[in-house]
């Protein structure tokens, strides 16, 4: 247990559906991240919040639209999204102002688009 | 943002010293070096950090020379578990509107 907490773990969806991913961390960090990993790619990153304000969107399509209500949850929503969306989607938080310590993620949700 | 260079893929054999090189030529002042580890399905673990010389930690040894343009992970004794992606990142960790990139990573594999 990494103190980033992802559910669900794994997510089948079909293409009109409208599904919510996680994230809860109970590090005392201030900045949350979400990333895609798609098979032998590289991680991407998607969206920053930094103290809850939404720092950088990294040209993600509106089908995905994240949510951070606090420094300590983060969502991420989906709608209408495409089978090419499928892919490993995790959670990272950080402690910003200090730079040290790095990220920490979360196990991640797999998920499915059919 | 610091670019980062590694090699695609190492072999090693169970007890052997691994050591991963990272170029980053265009670190700047204010960057940190952070190696992480991934297994297949899981978010990746933060090994070890470091700004300049040498950190040492339980699991790891980070080497960086004084112009800081590359790094060195070195894993010791390596076993079957230490199979893995290893990713080098350097950025600025301290201003979390940076949007550190991650690069392709090493993939490790420990034969016994």
């Amino acid at each position: 247990e990494t103190g980033v907490t992802q559910t669900p773990r794994h997510l089948v969806m079909g293409m009109t559906n409208k599904k919510s991913l996680k994230c809860e961390q109970h590090l005392g960090h201030n900045a949350m991240y979400w990333y895609k990993q798609s098979a032998k790619k590289p991680l991407e990153l998607m969206f920053v919040y930094n103290f809850k304000e939404q720092t950088e969107n990294n040209s993600v399509p509106s089908r995905f639209s994240p949510e951070c209500p606090n420094s300590s949850h983060l969502f991420l929503h989906l709608h209408t999204l495409q089978p090419e969306d499928s892919a490993l989607y995790l959670c990272a938080s950080s402690h910003e102002g200090t730079g040290d310590g790095g990220y920490t993620f979360g196990s991640g949700t797999r998920l499915t688009v059919v | 943002l610091a670019k980062t260079t590694q090699p695609i893929s190492m072999d090693s054999y169970e007890g052997q010293e691994v050591n991963i090189t990272c170029s980053h030529n265009n670190i700047a002042t204010n960057d940190y070096i952070t190696w992480y580890q991934q297994f297949p399905s899981q978010g990746p673990r933060f090994i070890i950090q470091g700004y300049k010389t040498k950190v040492t930690n339980e699991v790891a040894s980070l080497f960086i020379p004084a112009d800081r343009k590359s790094s060195t992970l070195s894993l010791p004794r390596v076993s079957l578990s230490d199979t893995a992606v290893y990713y080098c990142l350097v950025g600025d960790m301290g201003n979390a509107g940076n949007m550190l990139t991650f690069g392709g990573g090493t993939r490790l594999m420990v034969k016994p």
